[in-house]
């Protein structure tokens, strides 16, 4: 499977800053990554797909100017939590698509 | 849309015990199934996979088969040990034809803790 690299493994901030969130991919190149969320004790569900040069997807109820995602290039997709809140605090991980592999995830935990 | 049905947790064995862990599914097209374990503080971990009706996955002496007919995907072990506590997680990857493609959906996972 593909191989995924995700920096940091976890971040802890302060409510209202911004954290960005790295996923690359180190072996092919991935066009489309998706990006879940895991919150305590609960599954994974799916925020959104980010498309190398276009905008990103959003599933319902997560908000596109809250979760930034960029993927500017084949072997990056970044999302940047902006003005984050305790609330979420939560594990978030990338998976390309077409893939059964994951970044080992990052957890943020918003003070 | 896809879902899957994820027996409820936490199940608790002793050492040796057998292991079952129900998982059922909902998809258009033709998916493939995937168990993944999540180890405490940790990202996911592929367990084992299958892509095509009949195939059984096994790895680590787990093992499940995708059963189209009843769509289940069960996991079995037939002796857990202690490091096998983990989170359970089963999973479906939408195939051509169905409208999440190349997405996955989890079920809600399934806690299993071993003790000796």
């Amino acid at each position: 499977g593909a191989v995924v690299s995700q920096h940091p493994s976890w971040v802890i901030c302060k409510s209202g800053t911004s954290v960005k969130i790295e996923c690359r991919s180190l072996d092919f190149q991935a066009t489309t990554m998706f990006w879940y969320r895991q919150f305590p004790k609960q599954s994974l569900m799916l925020m959104a797909t980010s498309n190398e040069g276009s905008k990103a997807t959003y599933e319902q109820g997560v908000e596109k100017d809250k979760f930034l995602i960029n993927h500017a290039s084949l072997t990056l997709s970044t999302l940047t939590v902006t003005s984050a809140h305790p609330e979420d605090s939560s594990f978030y991980i990338c998976s390309p698509w077409d893939s059964y592999t994951f970044g080992s995830g990052t957890r943020l935990t918003v003070v | 849309g896809d879902s899957v049905t994820q027996m409820e947790g936490p199940v608790t064995l002793s050492e040796e015990a057998f292991l079952t862990i129900n998982c059922t599914y909902t998809a258009t097209g033709y998916p493939s199934l995937f168990w993944y374990v999540q180890y405490p503080g940790e990202g996911l971990q592929l367990l084992l996979k299958a892509t095509k009706a009949d195939d059984k996955g096994s790895n680590k002496g787990f093992e499940a088969t995708y059963r189209k007919e009843t769509t289940s995907f069960h996991l079995e072990k037939g002796s857990v040990q202690v490091s096998d506590s983990a989170v359970y997680f089963c999973a479906l990857k939408s195939g051509a034809g169905g409208t999440s493609y190349g997405k996955l959906t989890f079920g809600q996972g399934t806690i299993l803790t071993v003790h000796p």
